[in-house]
């Protein structure tokens, strides 16, 4: 399995702001998934980062707010841009582990007042 | 427009209860099911079913799949407070998408 932390675990932030999740995987993998989880739901995902291309985001999230990048095999940052307090959420990295496994980071709970 | 419906979406439970939560699922060139457990923040893997009527067991918790009705249960016997969790499903086809969760079933387990 893959061993992945995010950083920061947590932040409060200021509407407006912008917030850079950062995701390092000790292995190299293909693909990345970011998922957003707000309060009582189920997660979502955003979008796929594969590395050497752009990622590819899900319908109801755009890449001005949610840019991502994905430099190499093992990293990946997921930006949450000039937030509101609807953006409060835990978002997680997920990578994939083989063609039946999925594993996430620890995750990022954001909350925006 | 692959889904996936979990139930009970909520329960409550008295120690040493056993409870059944359901996953039912359409999902297009369907591979396998996934189920984890949430607790905090991150999910973590329980089990991953790819046949029908082969129950999966890890101690007091078990499950079982029927690829033909098209759905899951996660059974957790004798429960526990730290059984207390978020339990998703999620299932996934044969292609590189990612998985795609239900809703999710809040178990609390009480003393």
């Amino acid at each position: 399995s893959a061993v992945i932390s995010q950083k920061p675990s947590r932040d409060i932030c200021q509407r407006g702001t912008s917030l850079t999740i950062q995701c390092q995987v000790d292995s190299q993998v293909t693909m990345m998934f970011w998922y957003r989880q707000q309060p009582g739901q189920s997660l979502t995902l955003i979008a796929t980062a594969n590395q050497g291309s752009e990622a590819t985001y899900e319908s109801g999230f755009v890449i001005d707010k949610f840019p991502i990048s994905r430099p190499n095999l093992t990293f990946s940052t997921l930006t949450v841009s000039n937030m509101s307090p609807e953006d409060s959420s835990i978002y997680l990295c997920s990578v994939r582990g083989g063609p039946n496994e999925q594993f996430f980071g620890p995750g990022t709970r954001l909350t925006v007042l | 427009e692959d889904k996936v419906v979990q139930s009970p979406l909520s329960l409550v439970v008295h120690e040493g209860d056993t409870v059944t939560l359901n996953c039912s699922y359409e999902v297009t060139n369907f591979r396998s099911l996934l189920w984890y457990k949430q607790e905090k923040k991150a999910p973590t893997f329980l089990f991953m079913l790819t046949s029908s009527g082969i129950e999966k067991k890890s101690g007091r918790l078990s499950s079982i799949l029927d690829k033909k009705e098209l759905f899951s249960i996660l059974n957790i016997t004798a429960t526990q407070t730290g059984d207390s969790a978020i339990y998703l499903c999620a299932p996934k086809n044969s292609g590189n998408t990612p998985l795609v969760f239900g809703k999710g079933t809040r178990l609390s387990v009480i003393a």
